[in-house]
């Protein structure tokens, strides 16, 4: 079965303490995000990433790293989490990056993290 | 930052209703796409709609582009209980970086 998945589903975590959330893709798409989700806020773009061994920053990359050393994985690190990175995190990966066919995202089913 | 934007926020029908939501953009666009989200899960794709075309069908949805007005609206016919989620519509902005700009969503109730 194709899917984007992510883990954990849940984390809480305390203040400074490095964590990564895993995600993996079934696909071989070559582009994979990563979002945050924030009520009244909506979805915001953390990182992108084109190609294995390219990445770039989206709209709120400030605490955030990622890496692509393989083409299914692309995990999400907070090398120094704070509470206002507690939110709900998606990752997605698309066969294509863009033009008139489409960027059609495949998302993870969440990862919910709390950082106290 | 943020370039869809629903209307409305939310919306409250019963069953075999029709839902209307509206999305405006503010750039130009390669293409406009319409997803899903059941609470707390993950955003599933349901409709992309290409610049150069105004009406598109997927079963019992039906969306329309407006490019001169930056405007789409998603219509979800004879509405079930199971279409209670949120729906979001998400736009490229020309861009050839893959990024997907998504708006803050229009949240569906469906009363049995």
């Amino acid at each position: 079965e194709a899917q984007v998945t992510q883990n954990p589903r849940y984390l809480i975590t305390v203040t400074g303490k490095k964590l990564t959330v895993t995600c993996s893709q079934n696909m071989n798409h070559e582009y994979m995000s990563w979002y945050r989700q924030d009520p009244g806020l909506g979805l915001r773009q953390i990182y992108y990433s084109m190609n294995v061994e390219v990445t770039d920053k989206g709209d709120v990359p400030e605490g955030y790293k990622v890496s692509r050393k393989e083409k299914r994985n692309f995990p999400l690190i907070l090398e120094s989490p704070s509470p206002n990175q507690t939110s709900l995190y998606f990752c997605a990966s698309s066969a294509r990056v863009g033009g008139v066919r489409g960027n059609i995202q495949y998302f993870g089913a969440g990862t919910r993290l709390s950082v106290l | 930052s943020q370039q869809g934007e629903e209307d409305p926020q939310a919306l409250s029908i019963q069953e075999g209703e029709n839902a209307t939501m509206n999305c405006s953009y503010k750039t130009s666009i390669n293409n406009l796409q319409w997803y899903r989200q059941n609470s707390g899960r993950g955003l599933v794709h349901l409709i992309l709609i290409r610049s150069n075309e105004r009406e598109k069908h997927s079963g019992r949805l039906r969306v329309t582009l407006d490019t001169s007005k930056k405007s789409s609206s998603l219509l979800i016919t004879a509405s079930r209980a199971a279409d209670t989620a949120s729906y979001f519509c998400a736009t490229d902005g020309s861009s050839n970086t893959g990024k997907l700009i998504f708006g803050q969503g229009t949240t569906l109730q469906v009363k049995p």
